[in-house]
C-alpha cells in the first residue's frame, strides 16, 4: 500500500525559500504524476503543481514564477521549493499521487488517489 | 476565486439524500472528467469519486457521482453522521492547463 509523508521546516521567515519533501513508500514513482497542494487556514484547496515520472513539470500559473518541483527517484522522493514567501503562503501543504490520461478521446482524466497527511508551513518573522 | 462553483453548505437528517452541485465551464468539466474529494475535520482530503462516477473500492456505494454538460453532482444517500465533512469537486482545466478545485461544500448532518 502506497503511503506519502511530507517533511519540512514548519516555520519560515518572509522572503525566504521554503523546501518541502514528500517520501513515497510502498510503491514506485513510475507511471504516476506527483503533486503538491496547499490549504490556507480555514480555506479551500489550491493545486500548486506536479512532476511526472518522466520529470516533466506543470505549475499553477498563479505560483509558477516562485515554484520548482523536483524528483529524486533514487530516494523515492519529490520536493517543492517555493521562493519569496509571504504570510499568504502560510498553509498546510499536501503531497499526492495522481493518475493522468485520456478518457475516451480528447478528454483528460486527472485524479489524486493517495495523499499525505500534510505539513504545516507558517510564514512569520 | 474558483473557476468551479459549489454551494458553501448543504445539510440533511440521518438517512436522507443530499446532493451537491459543481458548476464549471467548457474548459474543465465540459471537456474533462470530474472528481470529488472528502475532507473530514482535521484530516487530509481523500478521493471519493473519480472519472465522473467511479468509486474507489473502499468508498461506500452511498456515494455516487454524475455529470451533465459543464456541471457535476455528488449524491450522498442514507446520510450518516460520519459524512459530516467538506466536499470538493475538481477537474483538469484546459485553459489554465492545470488542476482546479471548487471552493468546497460543508455538509452538516442535522
Amino acid at each position: 500500500q502506497v503511503q506519502l509523508q511530507e517533511s519540512g521546516p514548519g516555520l519560515v521567515k518572509p522572503s525566504d525559500t521554503v523546501s518541502l519533501t514528500c517520501t513515497v513508500s510502498g510503491g514506485s514513482i513510475s507511471g504516476f504524476y506527483w503533486n503538491w497542494i496547499r490549504q490556507p487556514p480555514g480555506k479551500g484547496l489550491e493545486w500548486i503543481g506536479y512532476i511526472s515520472y518522466t520529470e516533466s513539470t506543470k505549475y499553477n500559473p498563479s505560483l509558477e514564477s516562485r515554484v520548482t518541483i523536483s524528483l529524486d527517484t533514487s530516494k523515492n522522493q519529490f520536493s517543492l521549493r517555493l521562493s519569496s514567501v509571504t504570510a499568504a503562503d502560510t498553509a498546510v501543504y499536501y503531497c499526492a499521487r495522481a493518475h493522468f490520461g485520456y478518457n475516451f478521446g480528447p478528454a483528460y482524466y486527472y485524479y489524486m488517489d493517495v495523499w499525505g497527511r500534510g505539513t504545516t508551513v507558517s510564514v512569520s518573522s | 476565486q474558483s473557476v468551479l462553483t459549489q454551494p458553501p453548505s448543504a445539510s440533511g437528517s440521518p438517512g436522507q439524500r443530499v446532493t451537491i452541485s459543481c458548476s464549471g465551464s467548457r474548459s474543465n468539466i465540459g471537456s474533462n472528467t470530474a472528481n470529488w474529494y472528502q475532507q473530514l475535520p482535521g484530516t487530509a482530503p481523500r478521493l471519493l469519486i473519480y472519472r465522473d462516477n467511479q468509486r474507489p473500492s473502499r468508498v461506500p456505494d452511498r456515494f455516487s457521482g454524475s455529470k451533465s454538460g459543464t456541471s457535476a453532482s455528488l449524491a450522498i444517500s442514507g446520510l450518516q453522521s460520519e459524512d459530516e465533512a467538506d466536499y470538493y469537486c475538481a477537474a483538469w482545466d484546459d485553459s489554465l492547463n492545470g488542476q482546479v478545485f471548487g471552493p468546497g461544500t460543508k455538509v452538516t448532518v442535522l
